[in-house]
């Protein structure tokens, strides 16, 4: 079946500007996650959402970065005034609960000018 | 800081080598522990996960233990193949939460 989607899989923005990042999970993952991956490092954990609510929010790095499930299916995050340190792959994961593995999609690689 | 720490990359061995990934964690309680894997054009995913003291894990000729008196979660494989080349990343998920914290990722080369 289908797996983790996101789009785009890059998206090149001058400093300023503001972008939405979009994720299609697995149908039927309740659980959803937002990491960002910078180069030679590990995803770092920014939000999960169970549902359509944000269960988790503790990894945001400040307020110009957001996230929504409005449906508890797609989430997108978004990202306001962007800065060159934004940069990086944005990772979204899936799973059935809240205790069992992530599936991960390709990431969106975000390069901001 | 980061409560996952992994062996230094790159590593680079032969065919057929030993290979064993360190990787130790800081947490209260019991965490679940995993070892992912990035193949070269593709997404993360699971390769083998512990969820209690003393559980080993295993896939496609991996391992690894869970040690709660070391605080460890080593990856190994007796014999490793080209195939195996990728980037691999320990994580660990505390009890109760749902928040997976990784390692910093190792990079592994296997030379035919």
């Amino acid at each position: 079946g289908a797996g983790v989607s996101q789009t785009p899989s890059n998206k090149v923005t001058e400093k300023g500007k503001y972008v939405e990042l979009r994720c299609d999970p697995i149908s039927g993952h309740t659980a959803l996650y937002w990491y960002r991956q910078s180069l030679g490092q590990g995803p770092e954990f920014l939000i999960y959402f169970q549902g359509t609510g944000a269960a988790d929010d503790s990894g945001l790095p400040n307020d110009r970065f957001f996230a929504v499930r409005p449906e508890g299916s797609v989430s997108t995050l978004k990202i306001q005034r962007t800065e060159r340190g934004d940069s990086a792959v944005y990772l979204c994961a899936s799973s059935t609960a809240s205790d069992s593995p992530l599936h991960f999609g390709n990431g969106t690689r975000l390069t901001v000018t | 800081g980061n409560s996952v720490t992994q062996m230094e990359g790159p590593v680079t061995l032969s065919e057929e080598a030993f290979l064993t990934i360190n990787c130790t964690y800081t947490a209260t309680g019991y965490p679940s522990l995993f070892w992912y894997v990035q193949y070269p054009g593709e997404g993360l995913q699971l390769l083998l996960k512990a969820t209690k003291a003393d559980d080993k894990g295993s896939n496609k000729g991996f391992e690894a233990t869970y040690r709660k008196e070391t605080t460890s979660f080593h990856l190994e494989k007796g014999s490793v193949q080209v195939s195996d080349s990728a980037v691999y990343f320990c994580g660990r998920r505390v009890q109760g939460a749902q928040k997976l914290v990784f390692g910093q990722g190792t990079r592994l080369t296997i030379n035919p």
